[in-house]
């Protein structure tokens, strides 16, 4: 079966720091390229995101509003995908998901749970 | 960065009626070395993650009903769910991955009249 489960969401004051993990399962994460999407409560969904297989060069894009504070990296070693996430502020405060933006010739099919991102003083 | 508009913002139908709505990207989606369009339809209830509908415009995901089907090419796509039934009631958004940035339409909120 299919897993991805968020963890590290929280708490954060502006200014702040907070790293999230996405832990993958019953699929070949190697192969994967992943992206992180996120949702402010009560809004839509926003791309924040991505991170190509190493196959494919291992290569990140961000979307304008957190490129230079968001970061993506990945450790195929534990099938885990990350979001740093420095200089927060409340814009930042939503849902945060991990989705496989690609695998094989399969998009977008796998989603997790979500993990909530509040920045507040 | 490629844009993306839903429309409407919502839509309510009655039950069995057809429900439509139209995603426009700014630019065409359609890559002519694998003849695919890079558009992606999901459907979001409260509380829950997206879940793919449509991908490359037109292909089904396993598991969805028949009376969901994505249309269009190029600039223009439709998302066309041909008799509502009433846990059809949710977000709908479109998404292009045709390259980086993705982005999201704004959603389309679906009721029933």
């Amino acid at each position: 079966e299919v897993q991805l489960v968020e963890s590290g969401g929280g708490l954060v004051k502006p200014g702040g720091s907070l790293r999230l993990s996405c832990a993958a399962s019953g699929f070949t994460f190697t192969n994967a390229w992943m992206s992180w999407v996120r949702q402010a409560p009560g809004k839509g969904l926003e791309w924040v995101g991505r991170i190509k297989s190493k196959t494919d060069g291992g290569t990140t894009d961000h979307a304008a509003p957190v490129k230079g504070r968001f970061t993506i990296s990945r450790d195929d070693s534990i099938d885990t995908l990350y979001l740093q996430m420095n200089s927060l502020n409340s814009e930042d405060t939503a849902v945060y998901y991990c989705t496989a933006d690609r695998v094989g010739d399969t998009q977008f099919q796998q989603w997790g749970q979500g993990t909530l991102v509040t920045v507040s003083s | 960065d490629i844009v993306m508009t839903q429309s409407p913002d919502s839509l309510a139908v009655s039950l069995g009626e057809r429900a439509t709505i139209s995603c426009k990207s700014s630019q065409s989606l359609f890559m002519s070395s694998t003849n695919k369009n890079y558009l992606a339809w999901f459907q979001q209830k409260p509380g829950q993650p997206p879940k793919l509908l449509i991908y490359w415009a037109s292909t089904r995901e396993s598991g969805v009903p028949d009376r969901f089907s994505g249309s269009g090419s190029g600039t223009d796509f439709t998302l066309t769910i041909s008799s509502l039934r009433a846990e059809d009631v949710a977000l709908y958004y479109c998404l292009h991955y045709y390259a980086a940035p993705r982005t999201f339409g704004q959603g389309t909120k679906l009721e029933i009249k």
